[in-house]
């Protein structure tokens, strides 16, 4: 099983500032099967990169995914008041898909 | 619209069964991988498994093997998860999620269900 360990725990910033979110999976990954998702409290997660840096629908461009093998980053360029949620890491190369234990960005 | 529609909030004792649903309208149900998702309060995500519902090809995590059942009726567009005998540690908001392509298995998860409270509790 790939294990993905994101970093930090929690992240305080301000709106407006740039955030970025890591995470690093246990073994090496095909960065065609990583993606990030956002939860909301009391909502469903929502996809927002797919296949390491390809936006989802609807997903504005002030979000950013990259990386390869075993590091990966999410970067958010401007936080805007809606983005302060849960962020988790998934890998859906291998069985079993797994997520990281998430990150959750925090107004300061 | 494409979306997922899941049944509604369940209170249980241990050793109950239960079966939730996740309706799928929309889009091709058979053509779409589905899978589940556990969230136990305050924690993260946990892939359960996933089904195609075109053939009832289901795969599980070895975490969640044997722990659960899942299944699908393509007619009524809808998938199942169930349990024959509940435990207090099933607690947790139960998530369905469809693939992003249709054919994909190894595909990230862009269609979520709004998720149902499993609560088991004497």
């Amino acid at each position: 099983e790939i294990v993905l360990t994101q970093s930090p725990g929690t992240l305080s910033l301000s709106p407006g500032e740039r955030a970025t979110l890591s995470c690093r999976a246990s073994q090496s990954v095909n960065s065609r099967y990583f993606a990030w998702y956002q939860q909301r409290p009391g909502q469903a997660p929502r996809l927002l990169i797919y296949g390491t840096s390809n936006r989802a629908t609807g997903i504005p461009d002030r979000f950013s995914g990259s990386g390869s093998g075993t590091d990966f980053t999410l970067t958010i360029s401007r936080l805007e008041p809606e983005d302060f949620a849960v962020y988790y890491c998934q890998q859906y190369a291998s069985s079993p898909r797994t997520f990281g234990q998430g990150t959750k960005v925090e107004i300061k | 619209e494409v979306q997922l529609v899941q049944s509604g909030a369940e209170v249980k004792k241990p050793g109950e069964s239960l079966k939730i649903s996740c309706k799928g309208s929309g889009y091709s149900f058979p053509t779409y991988w589905l899978a589940w998702v556990r969230q136990m309060p305050g924690k993260g995500l946990e892939w359960m498994g996933i089904i195609y519902p075109g053939d009832s090809d289901s795969r599980y995590s070895p975490s969640f093997q044997g722990q659960v059942t899942i299944s699908a009726d393509e007619s009524m567009t809808t998938a199942y998860l169930q349990w024959s005998s509940l435990k207090a540690s099933d607690t947790a908001m139960y998530y369905c999620a469809r693939v992003l392509k249709d054919y994909a298995l190894l595909d990230a998860f862009d269609i979520w269900g709004q998720g149902t409270m499993v609560t088991v509790s004497s």
